[in-house]
């Protein structure tokens, strides 16, 4: 069965330094992954996904990700954070079912930027 | 710029009250899906429809949840009798494939 981990329940940094919010995956086969984003009594946006091609991945609002295949890793990043980055993220894997896909959400990660 | 829309944004029942969340997906997506999110248990998917059918509802409690796609702009979740462990937001989302979805902003569902 396909999951995704989120070790850290909650990250901490300070406005203008980098961040990395972790995701490691297991899943059979080539793996599809997202990241989502989620504010403040609201849905869950995409921020961006790797199906295949360049290890690292563009997204939405500055952030970025690394696929990592040795060490089933999809860690976000991006180089300076901003107060307003502040949310709960989700990693994401595509689950193959019978005939059909969903996505796996992993628990979500808090990220906290102090001005 | 096209959007999930639910309906409604905010619910307040008693215990054994039947409950309707209504959600309008984007124009032209075949799949669309509902979402629970609790603080304990995250995100869990209740239920999947592809071109209205439902191909997955094995995370729906079945005695009283219950989806269903009346047509392509509608899609509604039941639960009769509500109760109070049904408290959570329920987000609905729709997409052009099963695995890129776009999130509605939620209804918040609470039962006393």
């Amino acid at each position: 069965a396909q999951s995704v981990a989120q070790p850290e329940d909650q990250v901490n940094v300070a406005e203008g330094n980098p961040l990395t919010v972790k995701c490691t995956y297991s899943v059979s086969g080539n793996p599809y992954l997202f990241w989502y984003v989620q504010y403040p009594n609201r849905g869950l946006q995409f921020l961006l996904k790797y199906i295949t091609g360049d290890n690292l991945v563009k997204g939405s609002y500055g952030f970025e990700a690394e696929f990592n295949k040795s060490q089933t890793s999809f860690h976000l990043k991006k180089p300076s954070a901003l107060v307003s980055d502040s949310a709960l993220y989700f990693c994401a894997v595509r689950s193959l079912n019978s005939g059909y896909s969903t996505l796996t959400f992993g628990k979500g990660t808090m990220l906290l930027v102090s001005p | 710029d096209a959007r999930v829309t639910q309906t409604p944004r905010d619910k307040v029942t008693e215990m054994g009250q039947e409950v309707t969340m209504r959600c309008q997906p984007i124009l032209g997506h075949n799949t669309v899906f509902w979402y629970r999110q609790t603080m304990k248990q995250g995100l869990e998917l209740l239920a999947y429809f592809r071109n209205r059918a439902p191909l997955d509802d094995s995370g729906m409690p079945k005695d009283r949840f219950s989806a269903e796609m009346p047509d392509a702009t509608l899609a509604t979740l039941k639960i009769q009798p509500s109760e109070p462990r049904d408290s959570a937001v329920y987000f609905c989302a729709s997409g052009p494939s099963d695995y890129e979805q776009y999130f509605g902003p939620g209804t918040r569902l609470t039962v006393t």
